[in-house]
């Protein structure tokens, strides 16, 4: 099975934090993604990867970063935390051949900005 | 971008009771996914499906592909308590990347005893 983990379930932060998330997956698989998760909006995509050091912008890039710096590892960074960027994030990853390959999700990390 | 639309946003029901939901889009897919996320858990995949016309079962799950490539729909039969959760359609282009992935809003399915 595919394990995609992150490493914070839980997190809490103050406004103007550096906050970094972190995210590994065990399949190989070429695709990462970051989404946040808000009441009534859905999963809304922030930046994807293909590739390690590759990485390109979703629909809600703003505020946000990624870092691929390894397969399997894909990092999303709130630059100075804002309330508004309190929610859900998952990270999720899929192979980049076959045919219209599945997104496997993590568990989710509740970020909470005071 | 493509939207799709996922009907009922929530739906209250008996246990036992047989329950269908499902997505539509004004635009063509490939595959269609179907997920189930569990509260303070992510989406897990339930069934994919890759072709027009396609049935497919997962235990007590049901879904279909439509014959258009423009909808789908997601059964569950005699619903369970541990049936809980948000129910996620997603649909992928096959343009390659987080760019032909859609998905829906959601349906929050609660089960009364």
């Amino acid at each position: 099975d595919v394990k995609v983990t992150q490493s914070s379930r839980y997190l809490v932060k103050r406004t103007g934090e550096k906050v970094f998330l972190e995210c590994v997956q065990d399949m190989d698989h070429e695709n990462m993604f970051w989404y946040r998760q808000d009441p009534g909006l859905g999963l809304r995509l922030i930046y994807f990867s293909y590739d390690v050091k590759m990485k390109e912008k979703g629909d809600i890039p703003e505020g946000y970063s990624v870092s691929r710096e390894k397969k399997e590892r894909f990092s999303l960074i709130l630059e100075s935390a804002s309330t508004n960027q309190t929610s859900m994030y998952l990270c999720a990853s899929s192979r980049l051949t076959g045919p219209n390959q599945p997104q496997h999700f993590g568990d989710g990390t509740r970020l909470s900005i005071l | 971008g493509q939207q799709l639309n996922q009907s009922p946003q929530s739906m209250f029901i008996q246990e036992g009771e047989d329950v269908s939901m499902n997505c539509t889009s004004s635009s063509i897919f490939n595959t269609w996914l179907w997920y189930k996320q569990d509260p303070g858990e992510g989406p897990v995949l339930l069934i994919a499906l890759y072709k027009a016309g396609e049935l497919t079962s997962n235990g007590r799950l049901t879904a279909q592909f439509g014959i258009t490539r423009k909808d789908s729909f997601l059964n569950i039969s005699a619903s369970i308590p541990s049936d809980v959760g948000i129910y996620f359609c997603a649909g992928i282009t096959g343009g390659g990347g987080a760019d032909g992935l859609t998905f829906g809003k959601g349906t929050h399915l609660i089960i009364q005893p």
